[in-house]
């Protein structure tokens, strides 16, 4: 299993201004995902990130506004940039552990663009 | 790309009651993993069970357990002896079997349990 810390777990942020959302994990994964929920909403992922390359970008997501840092095996970040309240979402750090099928996620980082 | 619906966006049980949970995916693939994630409001998502489609055998975990029917393609979610405590919205998932690839996602159905 994975214990993923992920911070902060909620901001209030103005516009234009950007945020980075860290996430450790007490083990060393070799994917992490990265992934937003709006209000009411399911998950779509925004990227995945592995360590030593460029993370790769799902289709609407660009680096530009979503710059992902993986230094390590055990910890990423997000950064939303340039905010706008469009961006007022739940962001999701998720692990896939290696040997194992099943994802683990962090708590959720909750933005709120005012 | 594959896709996982959840045709029921809001379901409710009465305490100590069974419910049942939907879900259907589409797939050309043979070997995948599909799950069912629970989110309460802590925002934690949280496994509940997991289903390999080469086991024919419905997974079971306590009090959780799936009908899986492969030709199918449908995943549902029975929950037994409903809890205050399973109250949450529960998403239906899918996942390639080849390690690496993403999770896809229904769109949730949030269960409530009535005392």
């Amino acid at each position: 299993s994975a214990v993923i810390s992920q911070k902060p777990s909620r901001d209030i942020c103005q516009r234009g201004t950007s945020l980075t959302i860290q996430c450790q994990v007490d083990s060393q994964v070799t994917m992490m995902f990265w992934y937003r929920q709006q209000p009411g909403q399911s998950l779509t992922l925004i990227a995945t990130a592995n360590q030593g390359s460029e993370a790769t970008y799902e289709s609407g997501f660009v680096i530009d506004k979503f710059p992902i840092s993986r230094p390590n095996l055990t910890f990423s970040t997000l950064t939303v940039s340039n905010m706008s309240p469009e961006d007022s979402s739940i962001y999701l750090c998720s692990v896939e552990v290696w040997e194992n099928t099943e994802a683990f996620f962090g708590q959720g980082t909750r933005l709120t663009v005012v | 790309a594959q896709t996982v619906t959840q045709s029921q966006p809001e379901m409710s049980v009465q305490e100590a009651e069974t419910v049942t949970l939907s879900c259907t995916y589409d797939t050309s693939e043979s070997d995948y993993y599909l799950f069912w994630y629970k989110q309460p409001p802590s925002r934690q998502m949280i496994l509940v069970i997991r289903q390999e489609a080469y086991k024919q055998q419905n997974a079971t975990e306590n009090r959780f357990s799936v009908n899986f029917q492969k030709a199918a393609k449908s995943f549902s979610l029975k929950i037994s002896d409903s809890q205050l405590g399973d109250a949450a919205m529960y998403f239906c998932a899918y996942r390639s079997g080849n390690t690496g690839n993403q999770f896809y996602f229904g769109t949730g159905t949030s269960l409530t349990v009535i005392p």
